[in-house]
């Protein structure tokens, strides 16, 4: 069972369009991260939400994290090509400090020119 | 910034040999380290937390003695795939904490492409 649901799965937008990608939990996460992995690589930590109901932007991209911590939205801005990759959230369930990141199924994004 | 590097980025073995892929600190010293597989088109799955000095902590459904790790320094932890067959083709990546905290970045390496033929 997938702790943590990416939606969509696929997403095919036109450069300039604005999107968002949701990642979706029944459990309560005491940080939740999302990364963007370009093919070939590892991925690449793009910011961590902490407290609920935060909200952190980073250029053309909004970051939120649900009131309750189960949830958060990424939402892009003016698409640009760059933007093409796997986009992964990640959270911490365990609340221990454990240090163990539960990743979500991923939304594979492709901005076409 | 905090850099963690893999060795090799790809391999290719034959069914029944052994690989040895490691996964290096660069320029911070972690105590726990994580390995996880990728299978295509699919998210990371978490296999096992290795955890410097001690026994490493294997995810459920992870066999241990087929996923061997060594995390005999504060800079190194190895994974080897023993016995390899072509289901362990995968695209194996490890990440490490710089810093304390449960908050403080998570590093990954590169990845390391493990074909198995």
């Amino acid at each position: 069972t997938q702790l943590l649901e990416q939606s969509p799965q696929f997403l095919s937008i036109q450069e300039g369009e604005n999107l968002t990608v949701y990642c979706n939990s029944s459990s309560v996460f005491s940080s939740l991260q999302w990364y963007r992995q370009e093919p070939g690589e590892g991925p690449v930590l793009l910011v961590t939400v902490v407290t609920g109901g935060e909200v952190k932007k980073l250029k053309r991209l909004t970051f939120q994290f649900g009131d309750a911590r189960k949830d958060s939205s990424l939402h892009i801005t003016a698409a640009q090509t760059g933007d093409t990759g796997l986009y992964l959230c990640a959270g911490d369930i365990s609340n221990f400090g454990n240090e163990k990141l539960t990743f979500g199924t991923g939304t594979r994004l492709t901005i076409i020119p | 910034g905090a850099v963690v590097s893999q060795h090799p980025s790809r391999v290719i073995c034959k069914s029944g040999t052994s690989v040895k892929i490691e996964c290096r600190s660069l320029d911070f010293q972690a105590t726990t380290m994580f390995w996880y597989r990728q299978f295509p088109k699919q998210s990371l799955m978490l296999m096992a937390t290795s955890n410097e000095g001690s026994k490493a902590t294997y995810e459920q459904g992870v066999e241990k003695d087929k996923f061997l790790i060594n995390h005999a320094s504060l800079t190194l932890s190895t994974l080897t795939v023993t016995s390899a067959h072509p289901e362990d083709s995968s695209f194996y990546i490890c990440s490490a904490r710089a810093g304390g905290g449960d908050n403080s970045p998570l590093h990954f390496g590169n990845g390391t492409r493990l074909t198995v033929t």
